[in-house]
């Protein structure tokens, strides 16, 4: 099967720094990514998206990089507050091959006040 | 509260008995998943409804593992003769055709098999 993977499994920052997590998959027929945060207790919560024909989309203090050459993926958060203490998952889908979405193994983020 | 619910949040159970869990989506979605999470891990697909048809399962799926989603509403998703590596966190969630990876994810049935 495929795999995403994280390259970080924890992260810690200093609130008001920029954090950035760090995400490889292996399937490079995959098109579609998508990070999401999960804090103890609940289940996930999406992030942000970005396509294939995409290199860089930018949300609210988050941007998401893809580089399709070294198949990598990149989550940076800006101003970094003790509230984006969580766990964050990368996923991936090849849209032509159907509706499953697949998880890496999830990156810890602790936000140091 | 307009969100994914899901109950029961948590079931204990022995080996061998069968459960049932409940998903509610939001109203307006028509796509449905379900996903296994244990400790330490990203969600695993299980399987994905559109409306009330059951159009994918993924391959690891047991056959003791079945789901329904009888209206195109809310979801069930059973496992028969369960046995103790069936303990997770199992994730319902629900989304718009369009926005097929924009998930919302209900809290989850944790389930613990003695």
């Amino acid at each position: 099967g495929e795999s995403v993977g994280l390259h970080l499994p924890t992260l810690s920052v200093q609130e008001g720094d920029n954090s950035i997590i760090n995400c490889a998959y292996s399937n490079s027929a995959s098109d579609y990514f998508i990070w999401y945060k999960q804090e103890s207790g609940k289940g996930p919560q999406f992030i942000i998206d970005i396509r294939s024909n995409m290199d860089k989309r930018q949300g609210q203090r988050v941007t998401v990089l893809l580089n399709k050459t070294v198949k990598h993926l990149s989550l940076q958060i800006a101003a970094t507050q003790p509230g984006d203490s969580a766990v964050y998952f990368c996923a991936e889908n090849e849209r032509h091959a159907g509706n499953q979405f697949y998880f890496g193994t999830g990156t810890s983020l602790t936000v140091i006040p | 509260d307009t969100g994914v619910s899901q109950n029961p949040r948590h079931k204990i159970t022995k080996r061998g008995q069968n459960v049932t869990f409940r998903c509610d989506p939001i109203s307006e979605h028509n796509r449905l998943y379900w996903y296994r999470q244990t400790l330490g891990q990203g969600p695993e697909f299980l399987t994905y409804f559109q409306n009330e048809a059951q159009l994918e399962k993924s391959r690891l799926l047991s056959d003791r593992f079945s789901a329904e989603r009888p209206k195109g509403s809310f979801s069930t998703l059973e496992i028969q003769r369960t046995e103790q590596g069936d303990s997770a966190m199992y994730l319902c969630a629900s989304s718009l055709d369009m926005r097929a990876g924009e998930q919302y994810f209900g809290p989850g049935t944790r389930l613990t098999v003695t």
